[in-house]
């Protein structure tokens, strides 16, 4: 079966330096994968998809995400954070035209 | 455009109550989904739908319902509810393909007493 794991419970990174959030994947034929973003008190909004082709993938509010078979990872990455990305994020994959999430990462960024 | 909207956005209940959560979407997608958020688990898919007067079982369906007489609509009965369904809980529709991604609403936070 298709499964996600978020390593990190938490992530805590200054301001204006770079982010990662890591995500590794098991799955059984090609992976599709998805990084989600959730802010307080708000339903999960959509930030990028790997579906095939180049390995990194550009999303929303300035997140890319570096898919890597070998290592079957997908971990998402700020060039440069910002206070405002402070938020809880999941991974997800594909299951049969289904998601299956990672458990999160909260993300806090401090001035 | 609403997109998807949840309603009611909090709900508090005794234990043995039914509840309904109601789902709506302003667009047309054929798949609709019902998740339900708890710490440490991430997000687990409770039922889902993949056109009207079709839908199958999800990872944690035990002590739900669920119909979907219109495209649109798409609510979760819980029957008779416990203190374990004490959660949030989130709608989300999608063309349901593999690639395809899915689009979440605002949530219902549900408290069971």
């Amino acid at each position: 079966a298709q499964s996600v794991a978020q390593p990190e419970d938490q992530v805590n990174v200054a301001e204006g330096n770079p982010l990662t959030v890591k995500c590794t994947y098991s799955v059984s034929g090609n992976p599709y994968l998805f990084w989600y973003v959730q802010y307080p008190n708000r339903g999960l909004q959509f930030l990028l998809k790997y579906i095939t082709g180049d390995n990194l993938v550009k999303g929303s509010y300035g997140f890319e995400a570096e898919f890597n078979k070998s290592q079957t990872s997908f971990h998402l990455k700020k060039p440069s954070a910002l206070v405002s990305d402070s938020a809880l994020y999941f991974c997800a994959v594909t299951y049969s035209n289904k998601l299956v999430f990672g458990a999160g990462t909260i993300l806090r960024v401090k001035s | 455009d609403a997109g998807i909207t949840q309603s009611p956005r909090y709900k508090i209940t005794e234990t043995g109550r039914q509840v309904t959560l109601m789902c709506h979407q302003t667009w047309s997608h054929s798949y609709m989904f019902w998740y339900r958020q708890d710490l440490g688990h991430g997000l687990r898919l409770i039922y889902y739908s993949a056109a009207a007067d079709i839908t199958d079982k999800g990872e944690v369906p035990d002590g739900y319902v669920v119909s979907r007489s219109k495209t649109e609509n798409f609510p979760l009965t819980l029957e008779s509810a416990t203190r374990s369904q004490t959660s949030v809980y989130f709608c989300a529709a999608g063309s349901g393909g593999k690639t395809d991604t899915q689009y979440f609403g605002p949530g219902t936070r549900l408290t069971v007493l």
